[in-house]
């Protein structure tokens, strides 16, 4: 059975730091893998999905990593804004094409 | 493009109530989901439709849940009787191309459920 976990489960950060979410799972045979953002009272947007035979992606501030062989995802975020503020899910595909989610790291940037 | 509709936003019931949400995907996605996110947890899949059929449904509590996706369109997740721990938000979701497995999916705002 396919189980998602993320550390830290929350951070506070002094604005401008560079950051590293960590996502893990339990079985590597995925097809891919996602990270989302959940603003308060709202629902997921997705951030950056990387297909299993990749390693990476990129979009503006966020990088992702993935290495399947060790069940290990992460999340990077450069010179981090009060504006990235949220909780940050990632969530694997297996199996029927179902997500699996991870609990999330509720990241708060200081001003 | 509009995105994925909820309604009722929030819903407040007692326990042994019965409650229904509704959800209208972006047009044209084939593929629907309904979660479960409890307060801390990442969200739940419950059931999946491919048009008017149910592609998994394994983790739905099929003695009170129960759902329905009209023409293949709009779709309806229905509790009843609700228990306590039913206390969640709601999200539903849709995609396309119909469910291959390298969609995104893109999700609505949620229904917030309080049962007392």
């Amino acid at each position: 059975k396919q189980e998602v976990t993320q550390i830290p489960a929350a951070l506070s950060v002094p604005e401008g730091e560079n950051l590293v979410l960590n996502c893990s799972f339990t079985d590597s045979a995925i097809y891919n893998l996602q990270w989302f953002r959940q603003d308060p009272g709202k629902g997921l947007t997705s951030l950056l999905l990387i297909q299993s035979s990749q390693r990476e992606q990129t979009s503006g501030r966020l990088n992702a990593s993935l290495d399947k062989s060790s069940g290990r995802s992460t999340l990077y975020i450069a010179a981090s804004q009060p504006g990235d503020s949220a909780t940050y899910l990632c969530a694997v595909t297996s199996g029927t094409y179902k997500y699996i989610f991870g609990t999330g790291t509720r990241l708060k940037v200081l001003a | 493009e509009a995105g994925v509709a909820q309604s009722p936003r929030y819903k407040i019931i007692e326990k042994r109530q019965s409650v229904a949400f509704w959800c209208n995907p972006i047009s044209g996605h084939a593929t629907l989901y309904w979660y479960q996110q409890i307060l801390g947890q990442g969200p739940k899949l419950l059931i999946q439709f491919q048009n008017n059929g149910v592609v998994d449904d394994s983790q739905l509590p099929k003695d009170r849940f129960s759902a329905e996706r009209l023409k293949g369109v709009d779709s309806t997740l229905k509790i009843q009787p609700a228990k306590l721990e039913d206390s969640a938000v709601y999200l539903c979701a849709s995609s396309s191309p119909p469910g291959h497995r390298t969609d995104t999916q893109y999700f609505g705002p949620g229904t917030r459920l309080t049962v007392l």
